[in-house]
């Protein structure tokens, strides 16, 4: 089975902290990607990577970076972290079949 | 983003009924992806569908690809109390790795 595993499950944060949020698949994906998700706006793509070291602006990129520095990690950074930013992050991993595997989510609040 | 036209927006049914439920586009998909969310958790991928007309189950859940491209159906058969959750669809174009998704419907069961 896919596994696709999220580093923290509930974080707190203070308005300007960094924030790191990671991701780990084990199945040697290329394409793997970052989404928030709020109530009424659905599933929203910050980022996507399909490569070490590549990566390409999703639909809301802005207050956001990310890292895929080895294959079977693609983490997202929040520089400063707003209270705009409160959502539920998850990570998803694409098969070549075309099967997109999500892990468990974080749940950030940002006070 | 674009998000994908989901309906019924929300349901309440009784133990042991049928359920059905659809996704609409105006973009014809290559691939259609169903998922189950539970309240907290990340998206459960349920059944992927790849060719127009195609009927695929899994256990209790029968999803199938539209003819014309632009829609796919989810029925769950004997509806249990653990059906409920949120119910979404995702399609994917030709040529992208990315995938829009629909608006959700919320299941609820009554014992």
């Amino acid at each position: 089975d896919v596994k696709v595993t999220q580093s923290s499950r509930y974080l707190v944060k203070r308005t300007g902290e960094k924030v790191f949020l990671e991701c780990v698949q084990d199945m040697d994906h290329e394409n793997m990607f970052w989404y928030r998700q709020d109530p009424g706006l659905g599933l929203r793509l910050i980022y996507f990577s399909y490569d070490v070291k590549m990566k390409e602006k999703g639909d809301i990129p802005e207050g956001y970076s990310v890292s895929r520095e080895k294959k079977e990690r693609f983490s997202l950074i929040l520089e400063s972290a707003s209270t705009n930013q409160t959502s539920m992050y998850l990570c998803a991993s694409l098969e070549n079949t075309g099967e997109l595997f999500f892990g468990e989510g974080s749940r950030l609040t940002v006070l | 983003g674009q998000q994908l036209n989901q309906s019924p927006q929300s349901m309440f049914i009784q133990e042991g009924e049928d359920v059905s439920m659809n996704c609409t586009s105006s973009s014809i998909f290559n691939t259609w992806l169903w998922y189950k969310q539970d309240p907290g958790e990340g998206p459960v991928l349920l059944i992927a569908l790849y060719k127009a007309g195609e009927l695929t189950s899994n256990g209790r859940l029968t999803a199938q690809f539209g003819i014309t491209r632009k829609d796919s159906f989810l029925n769950i058969s004997a509806s249990i109390p653990s059906d409920v959750g949120i119910y979404f669809c995702a399609g994917q174009s030709s040529g992208t790795y990315k995938y829009i998704f629909g608006t959700g419907t919320r299941l609820k069961v009554l014992a």
